[in-house]
């Protein structure tokens, strides 16, 4: 079946360092979703992306979503301890039937 | 701001009882969705309703398992037999199902068999 994977699994960040995690799938899809997973919370959406080469950026955040539709990419510029939690992509192979999550990159931001 | 909820936020129970964990999706959105996360590790799929009926679902899904909208607002996940294996965090989900694909999660409920 479907596999997507993140790295790194976890990252420890200086607060004002830049962070990226990098995700990828075994299929092709043709969407992919990124969300945020606070410790003891819930996943909250971030952002989609449908389109080939597509970058989106939301202040410090920078999504992208590759040219062959098998990777993606979350970038945080200048990370605050706001930042801190479980950052996960979900790709959808069409439709709204399923989505698969990645194995997430867990993010800890040391003041 | 509209909000997915679940009940209870913990559950407990004994291996081989039935529990069912309910869930109430935004009232507008068409495509529900159960999850499982064991402690520490990703959202694993388990199942997609829509129209009243199974839209899909996962491997992890197999007999034990059952979903249910018995009426207009509940959404419910039955489990006929609980194994220790079956503790984890389960989350609700829904999506309008037309145009964007945002998820929308309960704030999950976490079951502990015992």
């Amino acid at each position: 079946g479907q596999q997507v994977m993140q790295i790194p699994q976890y990252q420890h960040v200086q607060e004002g360092e830049d962070f990226t995690t990098y995700c990828n799938s075994s299929t092709t899809l043709s969407n992919i979703q990124w969300y945020k997973q606070r410790p003891g919370g819930h996943p909250v959406f971030l952002i989609q992306l449908v389109k080939s080469g597509e970058v989106k950026k939301q202040k410090r955040l920078t999504f992208q979503f590759g040219e062959a539709k098998k990777n993606s990419s979350l970038h945080i510029t200048a990370t605050q301890t706001t930042d801190v939690g479980t950052y996960f992509c979900a790709g959808g192979t069409g439709g709204y039937q399923k989505v698969t999550f990645g194995t997430g990159t867990k993010l800890q931001v040391i003041p | 701001e509209p909000e997915v909820t679940q009940t209870p936020s913990h559950q407990v129970t004994q291996m081989g009882q039935e529990v069912i964990l309910r869930c109430v999706p935004i009232s507008n959105h068409l495509y529900f969705y159960w999850y499982r996360q064991i402690l520490g590790q990703k959202v694993e799929f388990l199942v997609s309703f829509y129209n009243n009926e199974i839209s899909e679902k996962s491997e992890i899904f197999d007999d034990q398992f059952s979903v249910e909208r018995p009426d207009g607002s509940n959404f419910t996940l039955k489990i006929r037999s609980t194994k220790l294996e079956d503790s984890a965090m389960y989350f609700c989900a829904s999506t309008t199902g037309t145009g964007s694909y945002e998820q929308y999660f309960g704030p999950g409920t976490r079951l502990t068999v015992t």
